[in-house]
């Protein structure tokens, strides 16, 4: 049982135009939510988060955005730039002690020059 | 650089052997996650720890244990290893610097081989 499920596997976007990465979750338990970015071979880079008290948090070309009614998250990349090909995952944690983190698939950005 | 280093690199072991992965966390973190990453399951939790104390479990195999030190830093041993533990393995810490306790940050991993 997938609970936090990234359903496209891959995005080409051109250089410049905006990204939009979408994740989807069903435990109504989770109250935080990353982002990362991951190059083969490499850990996972954190990107940004939000908390499940906020619907939207900006972090220079970065936004998340979180519908809690929808179960629904996405990252907007403006503008996207080579450099940000990557593989990235969408991850959840739930309230509580235990903190662990349930990552989705992942989604492979390719920027276009 | 994350800050969170993860030693060895590369391990290539036979079956049925036994390794030990070590994870050091960020300056000041006191909990330590592990996870894995194999070709057909993704990033998988594993264990965390806090401050020595494990904190919760998730599908980690009777094989593996892991244990967190006074100095905060970590070990993943694996044991009776089988082909199929072959896999990418990530530590994370997470602390309280910069008043964020939530956001966890990744070792540069260790690739397990078993043949």
């Amino acid at each position: 049982d997938q609970q936090v499920k990234q359903n496209s596997p891959s995005l080409s976007v051109q250089e410049g135009r905006i990204s939009i990465l979408n994740c989807d979750y069903t435990n109504s338990m989770f109250d935080y939510f990353l982002w990362y970015k991951k190059y083969p071979a490499e850990g996972p880079t954190f990107l940004i988060s939000i908390s499940s008290i906020k619907d939207k948090n900006e972090d220079g070309r970065f936004t998340v955005f979180l519908n809690k009614s929808a179960k629904h998250l996405s990252l907007h990349i403006v503008p996207s730039q080579p450099g940000d090909s990557a593989v990235y995952f969408c991850a959840a944690t739930p309230s509580g002690s235990a903190r662990q983190l349930t990552f989705g698939s992942g989604t492979q950005l390719t920027v276009l020059p | 650089d994350s800050g969170v280093t993860q030693t060895p690199k590369h391990l290539i072991t036979a079956t049925g052997q036994r390794v030990t992965l070590r994870c050091s966390p960020r300056s000041g973190d006191l909990s330590v996650y592990w996870y894995q990453q194999s070709l057909d399951q993704g990033l998988q939790f594993l264990i965390q720890y806090y401050n020595g104390e494990e904190r919760a479990k998730g599908n980690i195999l009777e094989r593996f244990s892991a244990q967190q030190f006074p100095d905060l830093h970590s070990e993943l041993n694996l044991s009776s290893l089988e082909l199929g533990d072959s896999a990418l393995y990530f530590c994370a810490s997470s602390g309280i610097i910069a008043g964020n306790t939530d956001t966890q940050y990744f070792g540069p991993g260790t690739r397990l081989t078993v043949l």
